[in-house]
């Protein structure tokens, strides 16, 4: 299946700082990528919707001004989670969407940056 | 009401059982189904897509009644390594924008 790499895989910040969480996709081009986050012992909530060439889409509810998304490239988007405070602390999971054939769409998951805010 | 329910479990079963996990949705409007795979502290995997006419994958059987707004997904001769988190996931909304709806996930740990 296609790939789709995230850095850092663990990052441990002050509270106040800002952390930035790369999501390429290596072996295809991916127009839309989508950012999740997941609390211990729930479930993955989509965060936004990341265009290539144009502002994100963001779920009621996220700040827009607090997670940045850039999509400048067609294999790169970027999260930084601006003035991070220990609430933020959570695993953040991007996807590429890969277009398939007729109506499947299947998504590949990066393997997660867990941010810990201190 | 969550837009995709699972039970959470935990389901601890012996190897080689059989074990059932059920979802339900509430956007009628959903176009595809699927369920994937979450190991501890990793992302997710897809498992299957799951189709009207029921789709199998070796030990994995995936159901889906629309008209109930139902997904099941059936784990024959469990293994050890089937241990995990089963995530119900559906798109929603209008098909085409790509948004995934996970559920909670059911935790199946396979003992030996």
């Amino acid at each position: 299946g296609a790939v789709v790499s995230q850095h850092p895989s663990r990052v441990i910040c002050k509270s106040g700082t800002s952390v930035k969480i790369e999501c390429r996709s290596l072996d295809f081009q991916a127009t839309t990528m989508f950012w999740y986050r997941q609390f211990p012992k729930q479930s993955l909530m989509l965060m936004a919707t990341s265009n290539e060439g144009s502002k994100a889409t963001y779920e009621q509810g996220v700040e827009k001004d607090k997670f940045l998304i850039n999509h400048a490239s067609l294999t790169l988007s970027t999260l930084t989670v601006t003035s991070a405070h220990p609430e933020d602390s959570s695993f953040y999971i991007c996807s590429a969407r890969l277009l398939g054939a007729g109506s499947v769409n299947e998504q590949f998951f990066g393997p997660g940056t867990r941010l810990t805010v201190l | 009401r969550k837009e995709v329910e699972q039970d959470p479990g935990p389901f601890n079963v012996p190897e080689g059982a059989t074990v059932a996990f059920n979802c339900t949705y509430s956007n009628s409007a959903s176009q595809s189904f699927f369920w994937y795979r979450q190991d501890c502290r990793k992302e997710p995997k897809l498992l299957m897509s799951v189709y009207s006419s029921g789709n199998e994958d070796g030990r994995f059987t995936a159901q889906l009644n629309r008209a109930s707004q139902y997904i099941s997904l059936l784990i024959r001769d469990s293994k050890l390594s089937d241990s995990a988190t089963y995530l119900c996931v559906v798109t929603g909304g209008s098909s085409n924008t790509g948004k995934l709806i996970f559920g909670q996930g059911t935790t199946l740990q396979v003992k030996p």
